[in-house]
């Protein structure tokens, strides 16, 4: 059984595309986040949501918008790609207040 | 705001070596602290948590962690390193509400030469 699970697991596409990643937990966690991994494998977190509700929004371009519509569920579409999109996205969960998070195997997304 | 300093980029130990890994970090409170760890192509996985009470925190496949206030430092160690262990290990740093947010550190390449 996966705890955290996301699709695709690669995702190549053109400049200019709209894309989206879903993710879904089966943890019972009320919250959940997208990190960006990029090249140099530097991870940092993009969003978080509790309950369906937007909890962190770090500097992000609003190209990006994450969508919860349910506590199991956080998806990331991604509007008007750019070459510097190109990275692993993970989708994480956790209990709030509790601190540890569980990650998913992440989405390799190429920008060409 | 809390960062995280893992000073080694790349480290290689010998199989049944023994094995450090440093992580510092910069918070004004008691910070919760993790260790994570990823093999090429995967995901992270938890290897240990630090909350509060014992400073020693055991984890799994055989690592542990020592939180030393006095130092900022959340150092991850294993007594005898298999080949297997070789990944990414990521340290972090979470604060306690403000969202649940982790700061990751930039990771540090273990590579273990048989």
């Amino acid at each position: 059984d996966t705890a955290v699970s996301q699709t695709p697991k690669y995702l190549v596409t053109q400049m200019g595309n709209d894309k989206s990643i879903k993710c879904e937990q089966n943890l019972g966690h009320d919250t959940m986040y997208w990190y960006k991994q990029d090249s140099k494998k530097f991870l940092k977190i993009m969003f978080s949501y509790n309950n369906k509700e937007l909890i962190i929004n770090e500097t992000v371009p609003n190209r990006f918008s994450p969508k919860s519509p349910d506590k199991a569920h956080l998806n990331l579409h991604i509007n008007s790609l750019e070459l510097g999109d190109s990275a692993v996205y993970f989708c994480a969960s956790s209990q709030k207040g509790v601190g540890e998070q569980y990650f998913g195997p992440g989405t390799r997304l190429t920008v060409t | 705001a809390q960062s995280v300093t893992q000073p080694d980029i790349h480290i290689t130990v010998s199989e049944g070596a023994s094995l450090e890994l440093r992580c510092n970090y910069s918070y004004g409170a008691t910070p919760y602290l993790f260790w994570y760890v990823q093999s090429p192509g995967q995901g992270l996985q938890l290897l240990l948590k630090y909350f509060s009470g014992d400073t020693l925190v055991q984890g799994i496949k055989g690592f542990e962690a020592e939180f030393k206030r006095s130092q900022s430092s959340f150092n991850l160690r294993k007594p005898s390193v298999h080949w297997s262990d070789a990944a990414e290990y990521f340290c972090a740093v979470g604060v306690r509400g403000g969202g649940n947010k982790l700061t990751f550190g930039t990771g540090t390449q273990l590579k273990v030469e048989l």
